[in-house]
């Protein structure tokens, strides 16, 4: 079984100061970690994964994550904050099989002030 | 760039009535799934679907629903009898054979009266 918990359910930032989210997950296997963002009244967009190969993962608009096995975590960070970040953010593990079903956080939303 | 579609957006019925919720996976994919996620609670899975049959359910995903692929093109999610627990967004996902990323459409809002 695999379980993700996200730390913190709202973060608060000024426009052009680092971004961190926090992901903790649990699973039985070797996982494959996501992130995915939700814009108001918009769908789930892919961010980034993490399939096993290098530990940083690099994603779409300036974001990176860090897979650390050793303290199961798998946080979301961004250099400078921008208005159009301001989302919630879901940290999502795959089950066993390459195409099984995704288990999501609870969510992060991110509040960019200017 | 393809996409994930819904349809509706917002579906409003009453309670005991069916539902259909459509949506067009992204065109060579085979792999597809539905998700929810109530108000204020995390996204669940429901269900996912390869080669015309069910691969995996939750067990949310009880008698009152089911999947079909009508056609080459859609993959629809039925509610045989709504519930007021069944108000939720509605995600529809796909994935392509190779890869384990899932792309998910804008979700249909379905609320029970």
């Amino acid at each position: 079984a695999q379980s993700v918990t996200q730390l913190d359910s709202h973060v608060s930032v000024s426009e052009g100061t680092p971004v961190l989210l926090r992901c903790n997950y649990s699973s039985s296997y070797s996982p494959s970690l996501f992130w995915y963002v939700q814009h108001p009244n918009k769908g789930l967009q892919l961010l980034l994964k993490y399939t096993s190969a290098a530990t940083l993962v690099k994603g779409i608009n300036g974001f990176e994550a860090e897979f650390k096995k050793s303290e199961t975590s798998f946080h979301l960070t961004k250099p400078s904050a921008h208005m159009s970040d301001a989302a919630e953010y879901f940290c999502v593990v795959r089950g066993g099989t390459s195409y099984g079903k995704l288990t999501f956080g609870q969510g992060t939303i991110l509040t960019v002030h200017p | 760039e393809p996409e994930v579609t819904q349809t509706p957006s917002h579906q409003v019925t009453q309670m005991g009535q069916e539902v259909i919720l459509r949506c067009v996976p992204i065109s060579n994919h085979l792999y597809f799934y539905w998700y929810r996620q109530i108000l204020g609670q995390k996204v669940e899975f429901l269900v996912s679907f390869y080669n015309n049959e069910i691969s995996e359910k939750s067990e949310i995903f009880d008698d009152q629903f089911s999947v079909e692929r009508p056609d080459g093109s859609n993959f629809t999610l039925k509610i045989r009898s709504t519930k007021l627990e069944d108000s939720a967004m509605y995600f529809c996902a796909s994935s392509a054979a190779g890869t384990d990323t899932q792309y998910f459409g804008p979700g249909t809002r379905l609320t029970v009266l």
